[in-house]
């Protein structure tokens, strides 16, 4: 089974639509990240979180919000989708690094979100 | 910002040959890692090198850091039609960010 999960794989709403993507991970790890990717603009961050309790935001967290319901799952939200939220989204999870680094991360398959 | 930028932004070589990647980066930083991406997949981590390393090997893989330069290549030796795929860098500072990527192109 997949360490990092993602739901859906694949979304076409319309604009105005309230919208969740959620993920999981199998993996016990303490931090899990959000990312957006777009072609032409790599990966950006939108949200991360350290644990259960810390939230934060990331480049690009205008028009998202997030909720991490357990140490296992972050799920994002777009309260009112718009037509230039279309793009791919990454899960992604990685445990603590030594002296406030980064270990490496474990991104999930994501998710093609389409807002018409 | 984006921590990390790719150089070139695509590149096309034989099955055979080796893929040199770059990456710059602005700020300090307490490792950089590379990952790959699958058309459209989540991406793979291949490498982290930090901060105090020079040089670091995983099988065909090379990468090297310069710190006063603020920057990293990726080489690939012996590459295979199955390296086709985008490249990624990441700084890690208090956090990680990626930049645009490379598009490697191996034909057979």
């Amino acid at each position: 089974d997949a360490d990092v999960t993602q739901t859906p794989r694949n979304r076409i709403t319309k604009t105005g639509k309230r919208i969740m993507l959620e993920c999981s991970q199998t993996k016990g790890h303490d931090r899990m990240y959000w990312y957006r990717q777009d072609p032409g603009l790599g990966l950006r961050l939108i949200y991360y979180s350290f644990d259960v309790k810390d939230i934060n935001k990331g480049e690009i967290s205008d028009g998202y919000s997030v909720s991490r319901q357990a140490q296992a799952k972050f799920s994002l939200s777009l309260e009112s989708a718009i037509p230039n939220q279309t793009a791919l989204y990454f899960c992604a999870t990685s445990d603590r690094g030594q002296g406030g680094s980064y270990n490496e991360q474990f991104f999930g398959p994501g998710t093609r979100l389409t807002v018409l | 910002s984006q921590q990390g930028e790719e150089d070139p932004q695509a590149l096309s070589i034989q099955e055979g040959e080796n893929a040199t990647m770059n990456c710059s980066y602005k700020t300090s930083i307490n490792n950089l890692q590379w990952y790959r991406q699958n058309s459209g997949r989540g991406l793979v981590h291949l490498i982290l090198i930090r901060s105090n390393e020079r040089e670091k090997h995983s099988g065909r893989l090379r990468v090297t850091l310069d710190t006063s330069k603020k920057s990293s290549s990726l080489l690939i030796t012996a590459s295979r039609a199955a390296d086709t795929a985008s490249y990624f860098c990441g700084g890690s500072n208090y956090k990680l960010t990626f930049g645009k990527g490379t598009l490697l192109t191996v034909n057979p």
